[in-house]
């Protein structure tokens, strides 16, 4: 079964700072779909930004970026000029796509704060 | 475009009590989920439907819960007879197909407590 991991249960970076969340996942498979959700206070689930793992260049959303490793199976969010409206929980998502099923599996989130 | 619309925001109730969440997917999606998000769990996926039809009902904690999608554009979760563990942020998400690259579409939660 996949799993995903994320080992900052809380970060916190000055505004206009750049800060990285970090991801790791297991998987034995070779396709696959990865997400970055954000959920501020308001509790609304945004997708932040996806990557599909055939490609290997790095998605990029404006501010966010994403730093793919394939081999060690490692997906961090680059948030650059931190804004406070970017507090919020992070959660990284997993997503092995089969036809008629679906299996995204999402990582325990990481609280993010940004100071001013 | 509308995203996903769940109702109520919040509700409050006691035990024992049924309880109704409802969800309208984003038109044109097929395929429809059900979330429930905890401190100490998590998110869980409960349930999901394609084509109107439930796929995987495994994530349903137990048989208090009852999910059903009787068109498009309209999926209700049921709870009878709630509990105080039951208390939790209810999701509905939807995307337009299963497989491929598409990205679940999130509503604004559902805040349910169960006194």
């Amino acid at each position: 079964a996949q799993t995903v991991t994320q080992s900052q249960p809380e970060m916190s970076v000055q505004e206009a700072e750049t800060v990285t969340l970090s991801c790791t996942y297991d998987t034995s498979e070779s396709n696959y779909y990865l997400f970055w959700y954000k959920q501020p206070p308001s509790r609304q689930m945004i997708l932040v930004i996806r990557q599909e793992a055939y490609k290997q260049q790095n998605a990029t959303e404006n501010r966010f970026s994403v730093n793919f490793q394939k081999a060690a199976k490692s997906f961090s969010l680059k948030i650059s000029d931190s804004q406070l409206g970017d507090t919020a929980m992070y959660f990284c998502a997993f997503m092995k796509p089969r036809i008629n099923n679906n299996d995204m599996r999402f990582g325990a989130g990481t609280r993010l704060t940004v100071k001013p | 475009d509308a995203g996903v619309i769940q109702s109520p925001r919040h509700e409050v109730t006691e035990m024992g009590q049924e309880v109704t969440l409802r969800c309208k997917p984003i038109s044109g999606h097929n395929s429809l989920f059900w979330y429930r998000q905890t401190m100490m769990r998590g998110l869980e996926l409960l349930i999901y439907f394609n084509n109107n039809v439930p796929i995987d009902d495994s994530g349903m904690p137990e048989d208090r819960f009852s999910a059903k999608m009787p068109n498009a554009s309209f999926s209700t979760l049921k709870i009878q007879p709630s509990e105080p563990r039951d208390s939790a942020v209810y999701f509905c998400a939807s995307t337009r197909y299963l497989g491929g690259n598409q990205p679940q579409h999130f509503g604004d939660g559902t805040r349910l407590s169960i006194l």
